[in-house]
């Protein structure tokens, strides 16, 4: 079955980077596109950012445009969000989830980033 | 960017009644690339209807969706004790990619 477990959530100061990471089982990553989604506290779902089934293509959202870059490395079955001049409003959980063309389809469980001095 | 709201914000209702969730899209979805997820506490997103009203795999026909172009709506035809959660429509058609607010639906 679909298994996706995200890594790397932690505390950080405002300004900072991280890189959040997904391990992928039970599907042909290389076939697929992925998602980053996040969820603030208490809020709503907002996606993210997209990368195609062969990294060619990458789509964000206004909110991070400039400053999150998705990757991925198919021999690893491993998709990256590298997250940069952090802000207090990009605390959050961040899920990555598989797709069927743009369809978010399956979810990890998360992994929490706050942003906070 | 297309704006999804839902309506009510909060459903409450009683187990073995119908549930009726209203998503609004600021402009028409392409292909009604509408899909609806359901959220319970502390858990992923879960997809239930995908396409507007093509029930995902594994998910109870209870659940049907509905609509085209601009107003979809997600039905629960009789809910039961583990439905009670938060769901979300979202446009997968064009990008950004967005989500509605959310309805909660609660235990009466």
């Amino acid at each position: 079955q679909v298994q996706l477990v995200e890594s790397g959530g932690s505390v950080v100061q405002p300004g900072g980077s991280l890189r959040l990471s997904c391990a992928a089982s039970g599907f042909t990553f290389s076939n697929h596109g992925m998602h980053w989604v996040r969820q603030a506290p208490g809020k709503g779902l907002e996606w993210v950012a997209f990368i195609r089934d062969d990294g060619s293509n990458k789509l964000y959202a206004d909110s991070v445009k400039g400053r999150f870059t998705i990757s991925r490395d198919n021999s690893k079955n491993t998709l990256y969000l590298q997250l940069n001049s952090l802000r207090p409003e990009d605390t959050a959980v961040y899920y990555c989830a598989k797709a069927n063309g743009w369809l978010p389809v399956s979810w990890g469980q998360g992994a929490l980033l706050t942003v906070s001095s | 960017e297309i704006v999804l709201t839902q309506s009510p914000g909060t459903l409450s209702l009683s187990p073995g009644e119908r549930a009726t969730l209203s998503c609004r899209a600021s402009q028409s979805i392409g292909n009604n690339y509408l899909a609806w997820y359901q959220q319970k506490p502390g858990q992923a997103p879960n997809l239930l209807i995908y396409g507007a009203s093509n029930r995902a795999t594994g998910i109870p026909d209870r659940f049907s969706g509905s609509g085209s172009g601009t107003d979809f709506t997600l039905t629960i035809s009789r809910l039961e004790p583990e439905d009670f959660a938060v769901f979300y429509c979202h446009q997968y058609g064009t990008s950004p990619l967005t989500f509605g607010g959310g309805t909660k639906v609660e235990i009466k």
